[in-house]
């Protein structure tokens, strides 16, 4: 079973830094793309960028909003796909989301919340 | 960037009957390689993540009720319950995964009149 596990959201003050974590299991984590969406309070979903998997390179791709200010990496050997998040906005509140891509078909983690407040 | 417009943006139906939701792209996002339409549908009720409907415009995920379906290609897509059940109560989306960024529709509120 696919199962993804968020965490390291937290409260964190305007031109701060978070990193959030996505924990992965059932399946083999280099063999697929994985991406970040967030969602604010209340809006809709957004998506902020993604890691290709080993075959290509693990190539990165963002969002024009969070574009030289948010990192996708990954570790295949700890399962984990990492999102570090700099020079943080009120407007980058949100729940964040770790997605698995499996041949078209995407599976979701639970989120986790980021604040940026003062 | 692909812009993914959703019809209408809410929508009341009473129980039992259909529900269908529209989504068009500002682009063709049809994968010559796999032959088909880079398209999702997606369920969201409050306060949980998003659950995968519908995967290539017309693939129904596993364990999603049959009363769910998808139709369309090219840039036009549609999202249909064919009887509406009070469970389904909830925000759904749509969203493009042919070209980076891969981008969702606005959201359809789903309602029981």
């Amino acid at each position: 079973e696919v199962q993804l596990v968020e965490s390291g959201g937290g409260l964190v003050q305007p031109g701060g830094s978070l990193r959030l974590s996505c924990e992965v299991s059932g399946f083999t984590l280099s063999d697929h793309y994985m991406d970040w969406v967030r969602q604010a309070p209340g809006k809709g979903l957004e998506w902020v960028g993604r890691t290709k998997n080993k075959v290509n390179s693990y190539i990165t791709e963002y969002a024009a909003s969070v574009k030289g200010r948010f990192t996708i990496s990954r570790d295949d050997s700890k399962k984990s796909v990492y999102l570090q998040m700099n020079s943080l906005k009120i407007e980058d509140t949100a729940v964040y989301y770790c997605v698995c891509w499996r041949s078209g078909a995407a599976s979701w983690g639970q989120g986790t919340l980021v604040t940026v407040s003062s | 960037d692909i812009v993914m417009t959703q019809s209408p943006d809410s929508l009341a139906v009473s129980l039992g009957e259909r529900a269908t939701i529209n989504c068009r792209s500002s682009q063709t996002i049809f994968f010559r390689s796999y032959n088909k339409d880079g398209l999702s549908w997606y369920q969201q009720k409050a306060g949980q993540p998003p659950k995968l409907l519908i995967y290539w415009a017309s693939t129904r995920e596993s364990g999603v009720p049959d009363r769910f379906s998808g139709s369309g290609s090219g840039t036009d897509f549609t999202l249909t319950i064919s009887s509406l059940q009070a469970e389904d109560v909830a925000v759904y989306y749509c969203q493009q995964y042919y070209s980076s960024p891969c981008t969702f529709g606005q959201g359809t509120k789903l309602e029981i009149k």
